[in-house]
């Protein structure tokens, strides 16, 4: 199975803050890279797919990048509705698909 | 709209069965497959089965492999994961999850509000 880690666990940051996050995959995934938000109680929400693409109606300033075994959620400028806790999920080839283990942003 | 609505969970005593429900509307139900997918309590997100439109692909984690059966009733656009043999462990928020209608590597667009299982004796 692929095994995914996430860097930092944690973090803190200001509102206008640009925070990235790191996801590494323990094999090549190409680029079946997903990234999702969950808020407290709610159903997780997805931001990034194919490692890069942003979903429809997901603000620009959040972007993905990444290939292979190494991936990037960046968020360009911090806002309130941005802390939460974000998942990278791996979609490559058969299951199953693995999510990372999580990163917590919260308010410095 | 498309709409995933989760129903089934309760309490239920470790080596219980419970049979999850969710009912799906605002798109082709037939054309989609769905995932399930599990969060303990204060953890992280788990994938636990996924069935493919024509139910030709069936997967399950290892977790849940031989006691967890997914499956689909296109009359009334539901699918369903019944749980049998249930653990301690099993104790969790379960979603359904639909997979985005796009070619190649995508994720899951739409999720349901959950529905919460607990396995306690």
């Amino acid at each position: 199975d692929i095994q995914m880690t996430q860097s930092p666990s944690s973090l803190s940051a200001s509102v206008g803050d640009r925070v990235t996050i790191t996801c590494r995959a323990s094999q090549s995934i190409s680029n079946y890279l997903n990234w999702y938000q969950q808020k407290p109680g709610k159903a997780p929400k997805l931001l990034i797919y194919a490692a890069s693409s942003l979903q429809s109606g997901v603000p620009s300033r959040f972007s993905g990048s990444g290939s292979g075994t190494d991936f990037t959620l960046t968020i360009s400028s911090l806002q309130l509705g941005d802390f939460a806790t974000y998942y990278c999920q791996q979609s490559y080839s058969t299951p199953p698909w693995t999510f990372g283990p999580g990163t917590t942003v919260e308010i410095k | 709209e498309v709409q995933l609505v989760e129903s089934g969970g309760g309490l239920v005593q470790p080596g219980g069965s419970l049979t999850l429900s969710c009912a799906a509307s605002g798109f082709t139900f037939s054309g989609y497959g769905i995932n399930w997918v599990r969060q303990a309590p204060g953890k992280g997100l788990e994938w636990v089965s996924y069935i493919s439109p024509g139910t030709d692909s069936i997967y399950y984690a290892d977790s849940v492999k031989g006691r967890f059966t997914i499956s689909r009733d296109n009359v009334k656009n539901s699918f369903y994961l019944q749980m049998n043999s249930l653990r301690v462990e099993d104790t969790a928020v379960y979603y359904c999850a639909r997979p985005q209608p796009v070619a190649g590597p995508n994720g899951y667009d739409y999720w349901g509000q959950g529905t919460l299982v607990t396995v306690s004796s």
